[in-house]
């Protein structure tokens, strides 16, 4: 099966402690994203790499940081989460990086107590 | 203002009966690109378009090729199944930077 896959589903953590979320795509895609859905379901573009280079850095809080393996995997990591960040985080892939169809992975919905 | 104006913003339906959705833009777009999003929260790509119309199905959307200021989607004869939040998307920001609308949330109804 081609898509593009994210775990974990749902995560729950406490104010401070640090977090990663996975994102894998199997459709060969070049270009991967990351985005943010908060409770208004408003979606804001935070990152994408292109084969492993960093193309767009959204005004994010430095605690949020991109891990590019290789151009089919792309992981966020939260160093020290505030209750603002939760939301759900959705990964994307596209073929190239200028004017592309995007397709989206299933999110990850994080929890900050 | 927002680069990108979905309406309505909620909308429902009851089973069998058409429905069209609108995407405004303060700019020309060069793209647009519709998604929906069920319940448990995964954005499916439903179209995207350059120019012209495309049609899967029930589901059909029109991008205005002249001023490329506007989008549509349309639904026909809806089923229970269609319900969900509808996005529309445009690189407004540069060529590398997709900016969505804030939604529209359909219920269809039996």
């Amino acid at each position: 099966e081609t898509a593009v896959f994210q775990t974990p589903n749902y995560h729950v953590t406490q104010v401070g402690n640090e977090v990663s979320f996975n994102c894998k795509q199997t459709l060969g895609h070049d270009t991967m994203y990351w985005y943010k859905q908060d409770s208004k379901k408003l979606l804001k573009i935070m990152f994408s790499y292109n084969n492993k280079q960093l193309i767009v850095n959204e005004t994010v809080p430095r605690r949020f940081s991109p891990q590019s393996s290789d151009k089919a995997h792309l992981n966020l990591r939260i160093k020290s989460v505030e209750p603002e960040d939760s939301a759900v985080y959705l990964c994307a892939s596209s073929w190239g990086h200028n004017y592309a169809e995007q397709f989206f992975g299933p999110g990850t919905r994080l929890t900050v107590l | 203002g927002d680069q990108v104006e979905q309406s309505p913003s909620a909308l429902s339906l009851h089973e069998g009966t058409d429905s069209a959705l609108r995407c405004n833009f303060t700019t020309t777009m060069r793209s647009v690109q519709w998604f929906r999003q069920n319940s448990r929260g995964s954005l499916i790509s439903l179209f995207y378009l350059a120019s012209g119309t495309k049609e899967n199905g029930r589901l059909k959307s029109a991008f205005d090729s002249k001023e490329r200021r506007y989008s549509t989607l349309h639904i026909r004869d809806a089923q229970l199944e269609d319900s969900g939040t509808y996005f529309c998307a445009a690189y407004t920001g540069g060529a590398d930077r997709l900016t969505f609308g804030k939604g529209t949330q359909l219920i269809i109804q039996p």
